[in-house]
């Protein structure tokens, strides 16, 4: 058990829908991230936040949001879902901006149908 | 562009014997290397990583060998065991990018009994 949590672990929703994705991260971590993984894919970096503020920025699509609460939480926002947005999305979280060890948790499965 | 390519797979040993799993990397600024390991239905699990100013870095029976000059890093496992069975993700970090990690795509390790 890494300490991040995820929620939920499973969706399956129509295309042209919403979802929101839930990330706690370790305890006393500061940052989170937010990585997809596509079949036949490897981990593509989304968007990172640090103490609520955003940090660095991948390949996340402008359908896509992200952001961090007060009490470090994060949220990943998908609009206007389509299928190829089918995908595991990994919530990571580290206790520094940079030059740490970067801890993932179990994963969101989407599906879009 | 794929900066961090794992150009096998998969690769299948006996158990008792090294396992060898490659990583190829072409950005120069990249100067920390980690492996990560992942098991079906859980997030990827740190491994062991090396800074850039190393050439070997050993925990356990997993050792972490990089090569600068030819961009290249690899993992020995030794010996190998059947728990090992996982995928085994490569990742880079730039020394501008903060705490960014590119993936490559993984590299499917099977240890037969």
């Amino acid at each position: 058990d890494s300490g991040v949590t995820q929620t939920p672990k499973h969706l399956i929703t129509a295309t042209g829908q919403r979802v929101t994705l839930r990330c706690s991260p370790r305890s006393g971590d500061l940052s989170v991230y937010w990585y997809q993984q596509s079949l036949d894919q490897g981990l593509q970096f989304l968007i990172q936040y640090y103490n609520g503020e955003e940090r660095a920025k991948g390949n996340i699509l402008e359908r896509f949001s992200a952001q961090q609460f007060p009490d470090l939480h994060s949220e990943l926002n998908l609009s206007s879902l389509e299928l190829g947005d089918s995908a595991l999305y990994f919530c990571a979280s580290s206790s520094g901006v940079g030059g740490n060890t970067i801890y993932f948790g179990e994963g969101s499965w989407l599906t879009v149908v | 562009d794929q900066q961090v390519k794992q150009n096998s797979p998969s690769l299948s040993v006996q158990e008792g014997r090294i396992s060898i799993l490659n990583c190829d990397y072409t950005n120069s600024m990249f100067d920390y290397f980690l492996w990560y390991k992942k098991y079906p239905a859980e997030g990827p699990t740190f491994l062991i990583s090396i800074s850039s100013i190393k050439d070997k870095n050993e925990d356990g029976r997993f050792t972490v060998f990089l090569n600068k000059s030819a961009k290249h890093l690899s993992l020995h496992i030794v010996p190998s065991q059947p728990g090992d069975s996982a995928v085994y993700f490569c990742a880079a970090r730039a020394n501008n990018a903060g705490n960014m990690l590119t993936f490559g795509g993984g590299t499917r390790l099977m240890v037969k009994p």
